[in-house]
């Protein structure tokens, strides 16, 4: 299992250009989570899942858009990049199984730069 | 989810306990406890969990008030690798309406040293 993996992992971009984020989990979550860094900050959760076709907004949402057309994948949008953007966005899943530890599992970032 | 409250840093010494501190005097009935740790740059990584009773993994030791208004993460014999931001939050497990968004404070940035 690769567990969570973000693509890509960095990226710099230029203000007003659009970009997506993507989020794929093969361990069969059903919630999922988009996070965003800023330096020496905590996580801002920004949209989240809990199931294919739906999303829901987090602490951060404005500029950024979702969608999670397959349960697998998460993706996560930016239609006019602004510097303020610039962060470490973290992906993560979790399982609605009881059963399990309830642990989120968490990507290894993706490092955006808008300049 | 409820919030919580954890002082923005600690200092521990190699070999001796890090005891860090968390109040979460809003958990509700149904909430459990978790800490992660994330180190450098890296993806938080999950601790341990509890809900009412004091719980130990290989990690870690978690322990949890009798009112369940606060808890302390213990690592028993920090190392420099401990150094990281611990995180701590509380949520339900049934995952249904708010219980689904996940939110993380700015947790405590500990320092092992020599």
């Amino acid at each position: 299992n690769a567990g969570v993996t973000q693509t890509p992992k960095f990226r710099v971009l230029k203000t007003g250009q659009s970009m997506t984020l993507l989020c794929a989990q093969d361990m069969n979550h059903e919630y999922m989570y988009w996070y965003r860094q800023d330096p020496g900050m905590g996580l801002r959760l920004i949209h989240y899942s809990v199931g294919e076709g739906t999303t829901a907004k987090g602490e951060v949402p404005d500029g950024y858009n979702v969608s999670r057309l397959k349960k697998q994948n998460f993706l996560l949008g930016l239609e006019s990049a602004a510097p303020s953007q610039t962060s470490v966005y973290f992906c993560a899943s979790l399982t609605r199984r009881l059963a399990d530890t309830g642990e989120l599992f968490f990507g290894e970032g993706s490092r955006l730069t808008v300049l | 989810d409820a919030k919580t409250t954890q002082p923005p840093s600690m200092d521990c010494a190699e070999g001796r306990a890090a005891n860090l501190p968390c109040n979460h005097s809003t958990i509700s009935g149904n909430e459990y406890v978790y800490w992660y740790r994330q180190i450098h740059s890296q993806g938080p990584q999950y601790i341990i969990h509890g809900l009412k009773n004091n719980e130990t993994n290989e990690m870690a030791s978690l322990i949890i008030t009798e009112d369940r208004k606060s808890s302390t993460l213990i690592l028993p014999h920090a190392t420099l690798r401990d150094t990281a931001v611990y995180y701590c939050i509380v949520r339900g497990q049934k995952y249904t309406g708010t219980a689904s968004k996940l939110t993380f404070g700015t947790g405590t940035r500990l320092q092992v040293t020599l």
